[in-house]
């Protein structure tokens, strides 16, 4: 069975520019989470859903960032417009219980 | 608030000695623990989990034992391999389903 799949695996944009990222997660898995990893730290929650619904958005820069997941399945992840900061990877994981698993994840470089 | 300490990297060792990672969490209620591993140019992986106190986990070699009184889940080696390199990440969950919460990683580097 496939894993959780990302794309792209590298993006490079100017600043300003807007950027997405998909993920599909593991079939069956309802709870979905976006994470971001900047160099030399741990992963770090943007979002979770349960299945479609977004239920905690509170690390989500609202003003840039936004995501959804149509028909509780797939997600993307939007930008808009990227800053410098922004520069980092982009994780995406499901579970269907207490086992979280990854993508190989979207590595974001702003020039 | 949730939080997780992990030791400073990097680790720097010899194949077949004695790897202890050291980690430490502050949580309400009763999280469950885990280490994960970024192998070079992949993804992370589950590499053990305990979902409470004194259950160990292990996994290829590794083991991770739920020390509550402590607030620790060190991670174990006894013999490391070149293999074995690569990035670990000691993380809490306080409900099943909740975001992961990860310490901010410990390289490891075996030489043979």
């Amino acid at each position: 069975e496939a894993g959780v799949v990302q794309s792209p695996r590298y993006k490079i944009i100017e600043k300003k520019q807007p950027v997405a990222f998909w993920c599909n997660p593991i079939s069956g898995h309802n709870t979905l989470y976006w994470y971001r990893q900047n160099l030399g730290q741990g992963p770090e929650l943007l979002i979770r859903y349960e299945n479609e619904e977004a239920v905690d958005d509170s690390q989500l820069p609202k003003d840039r960032f936004s995501a959804e997941r149509l028909k509780g399945v797939d997600s993307t992840l939007k930008i808009q417009p990227a800053e410098l900061g922004d520069s980092a990877v982009y994780l995406c994981a499901s579970s269907l219980a207490n086992e979280a698993f990854f993508g190989q994840g979207t590595r974001l470089t702003v020039v | 608030g949730n939080s997780v300490t992990q030791m400073e990297g990097p680790v720097t060792l010899s194949e077949e000695a004695f790897l202890t990672i050291n980690c430490t969490y502050t949580a309400t209620g009763y999280p469950s623990l885990f280490w994960y591993v970024q192998y070079p140019g992949e993804g992370l992986q589950l590499l053990l989990k305990a979902t409470k106190a004194d259950d160990k986990g292990s996994n290829k070699g590794f083991e991770a034992t739920y020390r509550k009184e402590t607030t620790s889940f060190h991670l174990e080696k006894g013999s490391v391999q070149v293999s074995d390199s690569a990035v670990y990440f000691c993380a809490l969950r306080n409900q099943a389903g909740t975001a992961l919460i990860f310490g901010k990683g410990t390289t490891l580097s075996v030489s043979s």
